[in-house]
């Protein structure tokens, strides 16, 4: 069966430090996956996605960035946090033959101070 | 106008009850039509998708889509204590763009 791990879960950081989040799948090969975001009174934001190695698409202007070093690895990244990155990532992973289903990880929770 | 508008709730009925959550969306391009349901501090979870207008049903959930009206319901019978949540609608239009909702909080009361 698939599984799908984030981590940290939870992580404090002073604005202006850098970012790392890491996303990994299990028990699939060439999953298509995304970075989201959930603010509070706000839906999920799609951030990033990618399709296979290498591949990354943005879908919103910021100082964010992804990478997909590895087939089942996808990183979030960022070089200087900013009060407004708060809040809750997710990471999702869903089959090029299934669009339309997609299974999110357990999340980070991300405080910006 | 917001392309996905749903109502944040919190929406409180008692154990039993038939509970009805409702999204209304704006661009006629969204083919599936999707609810997830998210614990506290979890991540989401999707229930059911549906691809056409008309009715989807499992369980003791019901998901309908009027594509005229741009309307998505879900609804649940018999609703539990643990069927409390934030329910999430979500479109797409086959892309791997999804648009989520902003979700809303049902509190089913023993």
């Amino acid at each position: 069966s698939q599984t799908i791990h984030q981590w940290p879960a939870t992580l404090v950081q002073p604005v202006g430090s850098p970012l790392s989040l890491e996303c990994t799948v299990e028990g699939t090969s060439n999953p298509n996956l995304y970075w989201y975001r959930q603010a509070a009174g706000r839906g999920l934001q799609l951030l990033f996605y990618s399709v296979g190695i290498g591949q990354i698409s943005s879908e919103v202007p910021q100082n964010l960035s992804a990478s997909r070093p590895q087939d089942r690895q996808f990183i979030l990244s960022s070089k200087k946090l900013l009060l407004s990155d708060s809040g809750f990532y997710l990471c999702a992973w869903n089959t090029g033959t299934a669009v339309v289903e997609q299974y999110f990880g357990p999340g980070t929770r991300l405080t910006v101070t | 106008q917001k392309e996905v508008e749903q109502d944040p709730g919190p929406l409180s009925v008692p154990e039993g009850a038939i509970v009805s959550l409702n999204c209304t969306y704006s661009n006629s391009a969204f083919q599936y039509f999707m609810w997830y349901r998210q614990y506290s501090r979890k991540g989401p979870e999707l229930l059911m998708y549906t691809y056409s207008s008309g009715n989807k049903e499992d369980g003791r959930f019901t998901a309908q889509v009027d594509k005229s009206s741009k309307y998505i319901s879900l609804f649940i019978r018999d609703s539990q204590p643990s069927d409390s949540a934030t329910y999430l609608c979500a479109f797409t239009s086959g892309t791997y763009k999804y648009i989520f909702g902003t979700g809303t909080r049902l509190k089913v009361l023993a």
